[in-house]
């Protein structure tokens, strides 16, 4: 029978196109964000975080921007490569010190060459 | 330095049997987690640790499931007797407490026949 999980958005760019993946997150009380990238068969890995007394950080070719407004958070992705195909989770903390990360569904990210 | 480090690697049982998963945390890292990833529910936290001390044990789907941490570089992750809905990619990570970032290892990839 067919299997049931979790469907994944996929976004997928051209290589050297910019990306935008979005992440809503649930508790306006979150003071920590981070985004992870994850390849196939390794666990997640730290791209960048931010603070939530920062609207924008930028790292190398990548960007988080936070909207506590809408409780949103994005990240971008300057001129895209096929090394950067992965899911993409973003994480709130909603515990001391970040010591208790949320993570989000995922987004997956396939980049045409 | 090396990283997170997880064993074994992958890990084939038949259903009752005990699993013992391991983790060596990054040198001077205080705080550890237990995190499973399925694609039903993504991934999820089991447990985690400041300080050698379990503080939040509420992700632990029942008492067939334990995890140990007897001293700062080793932790536990035990399931018995594991059953075939235990089959998942279990993930260590650890962190230095008030700085949130979580190092995540490579995972072991658990089948419970």
């Amino acid at each position: 029978g067919e299997s049931v999980g979790l469907h994944l958005p996929t976004l997928s760019v051209q290589e050297g196109d910019n990306s935008i993946i979005n992440c809503a997150y649930s508790n306006s009380a979150s003071d920590y964000f981070i985004w992870y990238k994850q390849e196939s068969g390794k666990g997640p890995q730290f791209i960048i975080d931010i603070r939530s007394n920062m609207d924008k950080r930028q790292g190398q070719r990548v960007t988080v921007l936070l909207n506590k407004t809408v409780k949103h958070l994005s990240l971008q992705i300057a001129a895209t490569q096929p090394g950067d195909s992965a899911v993409y989770f973003c994480a709130e903390n909603i515990g001391e010190y970040g010591n208790k990360l949320v993570f989000g569904a995922g987004t997956i990210l396939r980049v045409k060459s | 330095d090396a990283g997170v480090i997880q064993s074994p690697r992958h890990e084939v049982t038949e259903m009752g049997q005990e699993v013992t998963l391991r983790c060596k945390p990054i040198s001077g890292h205080n705080s550890l987690f237990w995190y499973r990833q399925t694609m039903m529910r993504g991934l999820e936290l089991l447990i985690y640790f400041n300080n050698n001390v379990p503080i939040d044990d509420s992700g632990m789907p029942e008492d067939r499931f334990s995890a140990k941490m007897p001293n700062a570089s080793f932790s536990t992750l035990k399931i018995q007797p594991s059953e075939p809905r235990d089959s998942a990619v279990y993930f260590c990570a650890s962190s230095l407490r008030g700085l949130g970032t979580q190092y995540f290892g490579p995972g072991t990839r658990l089948l419970v026949l």
